[in-house]
């Protein structure tokens, strides 16, 4: 079954980090365009990053120099590394496959990751 | 940097009515890059249509896109209860801000 699972939330003041992971079973995170988006509570989806498949990262310019994406091949995993938090970080984040100029949109989704930064 | 605004941004139908949802984009954009989705409270976005008028897999007929250039629009032909939700469209790194469609 292909699924993505999301994991690393929690609570953190601001300033602080977190590191969010996204797990992937079915398919190689590494053969696939990979996309971090994220809601506020009780707002609209935004767009945070993507990997692509030869490495090519992009960013919002909200998390752009905080937030660092990556993958592990080994782990078919895909992380968020999120630095100096801030309130406005808060949100549900979720990882989908594809994404960001990709033709077939983002087809598979986690469940989503909660972070919440208050102080 | 492209704004895509969606309208309305509640529509309020029954049943068995015919939803029309809009996406306006600030500048023309490649349609191949326009998809649409779905999402209901407490769930994950759900992809409904990309490249602006194919349906992702499992997406019911009833559904359909279409548009280029500036308009896009994403049409529900008979709202089944199941399709009360949040819709929204997305480019690149650009979501709009997404309709509501709620039961009447």
């Amino acid at each position: 079954e292909v699924q993505l699972v999301e994991s690393g939330g929690g609570s953190v003041q601001p300033g602080g980090s977190l590191r969010l992971s996204c797990a992937a079973s079915g398919f190689t995170v590494s053969s696939n365009y990979m996309t971090w988006v994220r809601q506020a509570p009780g707002k609209g989806l935004e767009w945070v990053s993507v990997i692509y498949t030869g490495g090519s990262t992009y960013y919002a310019d909200s998390v752009k120099g905080r937030f660092t994406i990556s993958r592990d091949s080994s782990k078919n995993t895909l992380y968020l590394q999120m630095n100096s938090l801030r309130a406005e970080d808060t949100a549900v984040y979720y990882c989908a496959r594809g994404g960001y100029y990709y033709f077939y949109g983002m087809d598979v989704w986690g469940q989503g990751t909660t972070v919440t930064v208050s102080s | 940097e492209i704004v895509l605004t969606q309208s309305p941004g509640t529509l309020s139908l029954s049943p068995g009515e015919r939803a029309t949802l809009s996406c306006g984009a600030s500048q023309s954009i490649d349609s191949s890059y326009l998809a649409w989705y779905q999402q209901k409270p407490g769930q994950a976005p759900r992809l409904l249509m990309y490249g602006a008028s194919n349906r992702a897999t499992g997406i019911p007929d009833r559904f359909s896109g279409s548009g280029s250039g500036t308009d896009f629009t994403l049409t529900i032909s008979r709202l089944e209860p199941e399709d009360f939700a949040v819709y929204y469209c997305h480019q690149g790194g650009t979501f709009g801000q997404g309709t509501k469609v709620e039961i009447k």
